[in-house]
């Protein structure tokens, strides 16, 4: 049972690229989401999705697309990278929303962009 | 909006001691969970304990307990006999509408315990 997997786990972008984070669950979980971890910030919610073909902003959205074709993927899109989207980006999912059911965390992607 | 607040960037304890780690919240809600998350240098991100507000009784993981006082929207996380394994940045998050993917962070908290 692998979990939640993100690749890359390392990635230099130059600005203005586009990339894609990728992000799979083997565990048929509905609930799926992408946070980014900037030094002193904690985590913060960019997008999520309660299901397939389901997607919603959180609250840092701006520059970043998702879509949710299948249960078990979940990518994460920038168009146009930018330097202030160096971060560390984590994906998360979980059987159910409620507050009583385990999120499993990937191990996180380090993004940079020069 | 909710916000999450660690009022203590670092802190340190001695091997075998207990320590208090604070976090306020403020929202509107009145469903809603709160979380701790612990975050080693290996950067996984691992719950510690989890609160629903319904509940007045303070959640139990053998030796981490929190003192939740709703009223006061404080939720502080207390670990007892602090193991070397323990240093890792603690973060307290709230779950808005009772979730536990639409989260929200706080700052984190550094916490090393010392042998």
């Amino acid at each position: 049972n692998a979990g939640v997997t993100q690749t890359p786990k390392f990635q230099v972008l130059k600005t203005g690229q586009s990339m894609t984070l990728q992000c799979a669950q083997d565990m048929n979980h509905e609930y799926m989401s992408w946070y980014r971890q900037d030094p002193g910030m904690g985590l913060r919610l960019i997008h999520y999705s309660v299901g397939a073909g389901i997607t919603d902003q959180g609250e840092v959205p701006n520059g970043y697309n998702v879509s949710r074709s299948t249960t078990e993927d979940f990518p994460l899109r920038l168009l146009s990278a930018a330097p202030s989207q160096t971060s560390v980006y984590f994906c998360a999912s979980s059987y159910s929303g409620r507050g009583h059911a385990p999120l499993h965390f990937g191990n996180g992607t380090r993004l940079t962009v020069t | 909006a909710q916000t999450v607040t660690q009022s203590q960037p670092e802190m340190s304890v001695q091997e075998a001691e207990t320590v208090t780690l604070s976090c306020t919240y403020d929202t509107s809600e009145n469903n809603y969970y709160l979380f701790w998350y612990k975050q080693p240098p290996s950067r996984q991100m691992i719950l510690v304990i989890r609160q629903e507000a319904y509940k007045q009784q303070n959640a139990t993981e053998n030796r981490f307990s929190v003192n939740f006082q709703k009223a006061a929207k404080s939720f502080s996380l207390k670990i007892s006999d602090s193991q070397l394994g323990d240093t890792a940045m603690y973060f307290c998050a709230f779950g808005s509408g009772g979730s536990n993917y639409k989260l929200t962070f706080g700052k984190g908290t550094l916490l090393t315990v010392n042998p």
